[in-house]
């Protein structure tokens, strides 16, 4: 199973702030992707980091308020734009590991919009 | 839009007792279908996945699958407190992509 390492894996900010979340992984992976869940909610799925070109976002996210960077095949970014506390939420990296066609979560990143 | 339904619970069950989680899903596509157990404050970790319909064991968790229902459901044998968490359900299609439901959760009553 692959380590997945995320940070930070809290903060608080202020509205109109942006904060980057980085999500390393000690495998190479063959799918990576952002999910968020808000408090007392289940999963959304954010969008698929590509690798080296440009992320697939899923209905009712937008590039502009979550770019997302993945350079390579075991390390991404995510960052949450102009923040307001609506943006208040765990923010999770996950993986599919080549081989495997499971996803596996990393420990996800608590960010809290004041 | 692909949609995954859980029952919403909570579901509480004494120790030693089967928890029975089922999940409908709406999507006649799907291709994998997974449970996760996720504890308070932590990330989901996968439990089980299953593909083919029938059942599938591993310990005391079985989770089994009616793909003509389109249905899948978790069985959780000799429940322990331990068990106590949320069960999210989710639903895969060709793309390794996952749709969740909202997740049960399960309280096991020593």
């Amino acid at each position: 199973s692959a380590v997945i390492s995320q940070k930070p894996s809290r903060d608080i900010c202020q509205r109109g702030t942006s904060l980057t979340i980085q999500c390393q992984v000690d495998s190479q992976v063959t799918m990576m992707f952002w999910y968020r869940q808000q408090p007392g909610q289940s999963l959304t799925l954010i969008a698929t980091a590509n690798q080296g070109s440009e992320a697939t976002y899923e209905s009712g996210f937008v590039i502009d308020k979550f770019p997302i960077s993945r350079p390579n095949l075991t390390f991404s970014t995510l960052t949450v734009s102009n923040m307001s506390p609506e943006d208040s939420s765990i923010y999770l990296c996950s993986v599919v590991i080549s081989g495997a066609n499971v996803l596996t979560f990393g420990a996800g990143s608590r960010l809290t919009v004041l | 839009q692909k949609e995954v339904e859980q029952n919403s619970g909570p579901l509480s069950v004494p120790e030693g007792a089967i928890a029975s989680l089922n999940c409908t899903y709406s999507d006649r596509g799907s291709q994998s279908f997974f449970w996760y157990r996720q504890y308070s404050g932590k990330s989901p970790e996968l439990i089980m996945f299953i593909y083919s319909n029938g059942d599938k064991e591993d310990g005391r968790f079985t989770a089994q699958l009616n793909k003509a229902s389109q249905y899948v459901s978790l069985l959780i044998r000799d429940s322990q407190p331990s068990d106590s968490a949320t069960y999210l359900c989710a639903v895969g299609g060709a793309n390794s992509k996952l749709t969740f439901g909202k997740g049960i959760t399960l309280s096991v009553r020593p």
